[in-house]
């Protein structure tokens, strides 16, 4: 049972247009959601996050979207440049309001190629 | 500043092989810390988390087992490796927020 659902293994955007990719989710028991980016052969690396207290949050071109009654949200990286392209990957865990360590469930990932 | 490391990076084993992974992170007190494995074409699968020395937390039952010797170190074993185990193994640390932060990851083939 996938928890977190990422639909798209692959967008192609133009560089300087927006890129948006998309996740869902079932656990309504979430209430922390991550995205990060990953090259290959490399660790994970930290973009953005957002708690289920808020629909935004913005950080210079990377916007994260929640819409908790839909179980869905979004990164929007705009404009996008050739070093966005990357695996991007959607996590969420349900320990953000007790402080928990329980690990993350992370979607499959998005492929998101830049073309100049 | 915080940094993870991992050793080795790249790991060749052959079927019923031992294995042993090292992570430790530098920066940080009393971090937790999590092992994940993201096999070929699939997402990353938590595999064990530890919120203190000595304290493992299980998430999915295998070959795999870990432990956490002292408060930056974590271990990721096996006794005897299966196919199955090949992958890209990574390390994560968090200190509140459950944001987590990633290590350079190992790469494991089992042969």
């Amino acid at each position: 049972d996938q928890q977190v659902k990422q639909n798209s293994p692959s967008l192609s955007v133009q560089e300087g247009r927006i890129s948006i990719l998309n996740c869902d989710y079932t656990n309504s028991m979430f209430d922390y959601f991550l995205w990060y980016k990953k090259y290959p052969a490399e660790g994970p690396t930290f973009l953005i996050s957002i708690s289920s207290i808020k629909d935004k949050n913005e950080d210079g071109r990377f916007t994260v979207f929640l819409n908790k009654s839909a179980k869905h949200l979004s990164l929007h990286i705009v404009p996008s440049q050739p070093g966005d392209s990357a695996v991007y990957f959607c996590a969420a865990s349900a320990g953000y309001s007790g402080g928990g360590a329980d690990g993350l469930t992370f979607g499959k990932g998005t492929h998101l190629i830049i073309q100049p | 500043s915080q940094t993870i490391h991992q050793w080795p990076a790249t790991l060749v084993q052959p079927v019923g092989s031992p294995l042993s992974l090292e992570c430790t992170v530098e920066g940080t007190s009393n971090p937790n810390l999590y092992w994940y494995r993201q096999a070929a074409g699939r997402g990353l699968q938590l595999l064990f988390y530890s919120v203190g020395i000595g304290q493992i937390s299980s998430e999915v039952p295998q070959n795999l087992s870990a432990s956490r010797p002292q408060d930056r170190q974590f271990i990721l074993s096996s006794k005897k490796l299966l196919l199955s185990d090949s992958g890209f193994y990574l390390c994560a640390w968090s200190v509140e927020l459950n944001t987590q932060y990633f290590g350079p990851g190992t790469r494991l083939t089992v042969l």
